[in-house]
């Protein structure tokens, strides 16, 4: 089945710095790759996603960019700010399966 | 801005005892995935359904849970005895089977303490 890494586990970034998310999956069938945000004792929201025909997304201050054939998809956040600061989770799936999440990376803004 | 519903919030309760939980998924979505989420193991897949079947309960302990869609707008999940290592919060997601790319949108978790 399919496998996704998720890294740092935990990322620091002073209040304006850009954060970068990693994340690589064993299956080459995968083509959906969402991101969620989840903040202390609430439920993850779908910040981002993207197909496996698109190499680059952005919204905002929020991007992802895939690269099919390393298998790997990354999340990078600019102009960080403390309301960044939560649990973010990549996931990838392929057809009609379900989502394989990665552990999560705990990202903290500070001030 | 419609929503997943999950019921209850939280729910403390004694080893042994049935646990019932339940999700009302976004109208008019056809699959419904129930999640448990720990410190050590993320976020794990216990069942799946498509159009109220039960497509993978693979993650699922089949001698004490249960899951099952009793209509389109109701998915409940069952612990039968319930044990201190049960505890977690559940989550309950919703979307729409209409390919291979679409969003899950998750309910606000039920937290389930096993005394």
């Amino acid at each position: 089945g399919e496998n996704v890494e998720q890294h740092p586990s935990t990322l620091s970034v002073q209040e304006g710095d850009s954060a970068v998310i990693k994340c690589t999956y064993s299956d080459s069938a995968s083509n959906y790759f969402p991101w969620y945000k989840q903040e202390l004792g609430k439920r993850p929201q779908l910040i981002i996603d993207i197909r496996s025909n698109v190499g680059e997304k952005k919204d905002q201050r929020i991007a992802v960019t895939l690269n099919k054939t390393a298998k790997h998809f990354s999340l990078h956040i600019t102009e960080t700010q403390p309301e960044d600061s939560a649990v973010y989770f990549c996931a990838a799936s392929k057809g009609y399966s379900t989502l394989t999440f990665g552990k999560g990376t705990m990202l903290l803004v500070s001030p | 801005d419609a929503r997943v519903t999950q019921t209850p919030r939280d729910k403390v309760t004694e080893m042994g005892q049935e646990v019932t939980m339940r999700c009302q998924p976004i109208l008019g979505h056809n699959t419904v995935f129930w999640y448990r989420q720990t410190m050590m193991q993320g976020l794990e897949l216990l069942a799946y359904f498509r159009n109220r079947a039960p497509l993978d309960d693979s993650g699922m302990p089949k001698d004490r849970f249960s899951a099952e869609m009793p209509d389109a707008t109701l998915a409940t999940l069952k612990i039968q005895p319930s044990e201190p290592r049960d505890s977690a919060v559940y989550f309950c997601a919703s979307g729409l089977d209409g390919g291979s790319d679409q969003p899950q949108h998750f309910g606000d978790g039920t937290r389930l303490s096993i005394l």
